[in-house]
């Protein structure tokens, strides 16, 4: 069983532009979640979505926007970059059911210059 | 408060035990996990309980919950190298019919000398 695939692994961009990030859940998982991770701030929940929606949204500005396919795929966004956003974005993959399991990607590194 | 909250460091002798400790904060019924994360890496679910369990074993992983006190701990019997990490607790908050959000702590950086 394959596990949570997120592309790209790495991924250089330049203040002000934008960039989408893409998470594959396990198969079955209608649930992803996306975290980002710095070394200031730790882990913070950006947003999940659940059936296409999003059930839950943290404290990020609007440039911070995802979404959900019918096949479960879900990709981030993130708009007008700024030096700030350089992190490791994680995505977590669950079924769905409240308090099961949630099982996270490798992540995306993405670096602002 | 409202902080998931870990000692930073943790450094062990290989072959003895590690006991990583954690203070949550929902009172109520929820679910809690320990995460591993290695250098460069995601973060690896190592086990996850709830709250009305006192207290989960897995091979040489055991969780001990304390509810009075919101303290959860995991303890790993017969520490290796290859357990040097960092190591997250995290509690779901914020639930409804999907999994909810993860508060996580800032993580305990095990460290384990041959």
């Amino acid at each position: 069983k394959a596990g949570v695939t997120q592309t790209p692994r790495y991924l250089i961009k330049t203040r002000g532009q934008q960039v989408t990030l893409s998470c594959s859940p396990i198969s079955g998982h209608r649930s992803v979640s996306w975290y980002q991770q710095t070394p200031g701030q730790g882990l913070q929940f950006l947003f999940e979505y659940f059936s296409e929606t999003q059930r839950n949204k943290g404290n990020f500005p609007g440039r911070f926007s995802g979404r959900q396919f019918s096949n479960s795929r879900s990709e981030m966004n993130v708009s007008t970059l700024e030096l700030g956003d350089s992190a490791l974005y994680l995505c977590a993959s669950s079924p769905g059911q409240a308090g099961t399991e949630a099982f996270f990607g490798q992540g995306t590194r993405l670096t602002v210059v | 408060g409202e902080d998931v909250e870990q000692s930073l460091f943790l450094s062990v002798r290989e072959g003895d035990s590690s006991v990583i400790n954690c203070t949550y904060t929902d009172s109520s019924s929820t679910y809690l996990y320990w995460y591993k994360q290695e250098p460069g890496a995601g973060l690896q679910l190592l086990t996850y309980i709830f709250s009305n369990m006192d207290m989960k074993q897995d091979q040489r992983l055991t969780v001990l919950l304390n509810k009075k006190d919101k303290h959860l701990s995991l303890r790993i019997a017969d520490t290796q190298t290859g357990d040097s990490a960092i190591y997250f607790c995290a509690e779901i908050r914020n639930r409804g019919s999907t999994l909810g959000r993860l508060y996580f702590g800032r993580g305990t950086q095990l460290t384990v000398w041959p």
